[in-house]
């Protein structure tokens, strides 16, 4: 798996933008952006993916740069309940599935 | 969406006991579950993969005649955590692949080990 590089922490305004950087620049062609956030005592949950192309869905975005060695998460309108550690991994497509390599995470801390 | 639940959530024993947990898809059948541990303050780390109908695959580091792991249906993994020691106290947590081929993986809610 490549490796990820993310800040250990990082502080955020309730109703502004959350933007969570991840390095991943060993990352080969196959190999997909995946982020999960764990929510304190509670198992991780996925939160969305990409390859190359930028993803939205309902809980986030993600901007991978063009040469795919980083990438950003974006919560674009942060609440007191998205305080969690945040995960970026990156991780072959598999349809069996793959366990994940969890590295350190960013915790990210939504105040008032 | 799929759902993946742990049982207990909490759980306190004497050393030198054996504790069992449970992961359990809800939705979804899972021929292959995943069991990790988590110390405070720290990451999750990989302890076994759990495969149905065969044999547990242990991380380096993990021993596996200490963390007895049975995959015995599609939807069901158990660990049992053997002669549990206070350094065994610790959050498990299960997880089983969507299945949908993104590698999306769904979490149980995990359980909470204090061995005394």
């Amino acid at each position: 798996d490549a490796k990820t590089t993310q800040p250990p922490s990082m502080d955020c305004a309730e109703g502004r933008a959350a933007n969570l950087p991840c390095n991943h620049s060993t990352i080969s062609g196959n190999e997909y952006v995946y982020w999960y956030r764990q929510i304190h005592s509670q198992g991780p949950q996925y939160i969305i993916h990409g390859l190359k192309n930028n993803e939205t869905n309902e809980m986030a975005s993600l901007i991978i740069t063009e040469d795919r060695k980083s990438s950003t998460l974006i919560l674009p309108h942060a609440t007191l309940r998205d305080t969690a550690v945040y995960y970026c991994i990156v991780r072959v497509r598999s349809n069996s599935g793959y366990a994940l390599n969890f590295g350190k995470g960013t915790s990210l801390l939504v105040t008032p | 969406g799929a759902v993946v639940s742990q049982h207990p959530s909490r759980v306190i024993c004497k050393s030198g006991t054996s504790v069992k947990i449970e992961c359990r898809s809800l939705d979804f059948q899972a021929t292959t579950m995943f069991w990790y541990r988590q110390f405070p303050k720290q990451s999750l780390m990989l302890m076994a993969t759990s495969n149905e109908g065969s044999k547990a695959t242990y991380e380096q580091g993990v021993e596996k005649d200490k963390f007895l792991i049975n995959h015995a249906s599609l939807t069901l993994s158990t660990l049992t955590v053997t002669s549990a020691h206070p350094e065994d106290s610790s959050f498990y947590i299960c997880s089983a692949p969507s299945g949908r081929g993104v590698n999306e993986q769904f979490f149980g809610p995990g359980t909470r080990l204090t061995v005394l």
